[in-house]
């Protein structure tokens, strides 16, 4: 089955500065990509995916990029915010049939931005 | 707000028990999803209702069981409560089975 490792586990950086999170996958029938922003005490929110025909995907300050021949991922925050401090967690799945419940979350990524 | 609502957000019981936690999903989602969240595992996922039936199922304990009723709102009962139960247990619907997931606040279930 699929298999997400995802790293670091933990990032610190300044306010102003980019942060990268990255993550591979192992199954190569996966091509859906989403990346979820947990804060604290709430649920994960949907904040950006990417489909396997698509190398690159950007809303506003942050990008996730796609490499299928290598089977990583990448999320890329720029201009960090307070607001952006929190766990994100990437995922992996393939489309199709009940697709939805074989999507595989990574171990997460608790981001603090220093003010 | 994702629109997703899970209820009670805190649930404290002891071991040997049986609790029900509820989810209604968004409005139009067909879909719905139980999630465990605990801090070594991440997000494992339990099982899948797709319009009032069940369409999937993961690493869910032969103690846990969930339906969705007609109006789709779902229902996850466990029993036989262990302290190992103790965790973030999270409800997400999505449109259809290939659409993305949004996710509820969660319960915190704590046994003691």
């Amino acid at each position: 089955g699929e298999n997400v490792e995802q790293h670091p586990s933990t990032l610190s950086v300044q306010e102003g500065d980019s942060a990268v999170i990255k993550c591979t996958y192992s199954d190569s029938a996966s091509n859906y990509f989403p990346w979820y922003k947990q804060e604290l005490g709430k649920g994960p929110q949907l904040i950006i995916d990417i489909r396997s025909n698509v190398g690159e995907k950007k809303d506003q300050r942050i990008a996730v990029t796609l490499n299928k021949t290598a089977k990583h991922f990448s999320l890329h925050i720029t201009e960090t915010q307070p607001e952006d401090s929190a766990v994100y967690f990437c995922a992996a799945s393939p489309t199709g049939y009940s697709s939805a419940s074989k999507i595989i979350f990574g171990s997460g990524t608790r981001l603090s931005i220093r003010p | 707000d994702s629109g997703v609502t899970q209820t009670p957000k805190h649930l404290i019981t002891a071991t040997g028990q049986r609790v029900t936690l509820r989810c209604s999903p968004r409005s139009g989602d067909l879909s719905v999803y139980w999630y465990q969240q605990s801090l070594d595992q991440g997000l494992q996922f339990l099982i899948q209702y797709y319009n009032g039936e069940e369409r999937a199922k993961g690493n869910i304990l032969e103690r846990f069981s969930a339906q969705q009723f007609p109006d789709l709102h779902s229902e996850l009962n466990l029993s036989s409560l262990e302290l190992g139960d103790s965790a973030l247990y999270f409800c997400a619907s999505s449109v259809d089975y290939n659409s993305p997931l949004h996710f509820g606040n969660g319960t915190r279930l704590t046994v003691t």
